[in-house]
């Protein structure tokens, strides 16, 4: 079964310095990986994904991921903290079944991200 | 028009209650999807439909009934809830992952159930 694990309930970071938060994942098959955001009170947002190609991967509000085969991680990183990105953050794989139909994430438990001022 | 739109945003029943939580896309994804979450913890899925037809339950109990009356359109019925039900209930839309396409989710804001 397709799955995602963040080792991390919480990770503090001060604004202004990089932040990373990490996810590391368990597939068959070539792997769909995505970043969503949650701030309270709100639903999912979609931050960015991995599918194939360059293994650094682009997304919103100045984030990025690094997806590494050999140590089956998808971490998320953004070079400099702000305090608005204080949020609930999920990493996700994507279901496998026959056909290509639809299929679902399943998410890791999350990572609370609290950014200092 | 980038938006999962969902209502009603909060809804408080009592146990012998029945109604209906409702989602609508307007992206042209052929495929729709509830989820459920309870605080802190991260969604799960419960429904996925494609093509207007339920490919996916989730061993959810029956007291959840969805439907999907055209490929806009999402409602989750509930009849009979229990207090552990409370949860926000989520719903998303994606392209089916044929063709190239990714299938990344867009979820819309939820609905926050309380069941007394």
């Amino acid at each position: 079964a397709q799955s995602v694990a963040q080792p991390e309930d919480q990770v503090n970071v001060a604004e202004g310095n990089p932040l990373t938060v990490k996810c590391t994942y368990s597939v068959s098959g070539n792997p769909y990986l995505f970043w969503y955001v949650q701030y309270p009170n709100r639903g999912l947002q979609f931050l960015l994904k991995y599918i194939t190609g360059d293994n650094l991967v682009k997304g919103s509000y100045g984030f990025e991921a690094e997806f590494n085969k050999s140590q089956t991680s998808f971490h998320l990183k953004k070079p400099s903290a702000l305090v608005s990105d204080s949020a609930l953050y999920f990493c996700a794989v994507r279901r496998i079944v026959s056909g290509g139909g639809a299929d679902g994430l399943t998410f890791g438990k999350g990572t609370h991200l609290i950014i200092q001022p | 028009d980038t938006e999962v739109t969902q209502t009603p945003k909060h809804l408080v029943m009592g146990m012998t209650n029945k109604k209906s939580l409702k989602c609508e896309q307007h992206m042209g994804h052929r495929a729709m999807y509830w989820y459920k979450q309870k605080a802190k913890k991260p969604p799960e899925l419960m429904f996925v439909y494609s093509y207007e037809k339920l490919s996916i339950n989730e061993s959810v109990p029956s007291r959840f009934s969805p439907e999907c009356p055209n490929s806009s359109l999402l409602n989750l019925h509930l009849h009979a809830l229990q207090p552990e039900d409370s949860a926000l209930y989520l719903c998303a839309s994606s392209n089916l992952m044929l063709a190239g396409n990714t299938g990344e989710l867009f979820f819309g804001e939820g609905s926050r159930l309380t069941v007394l």
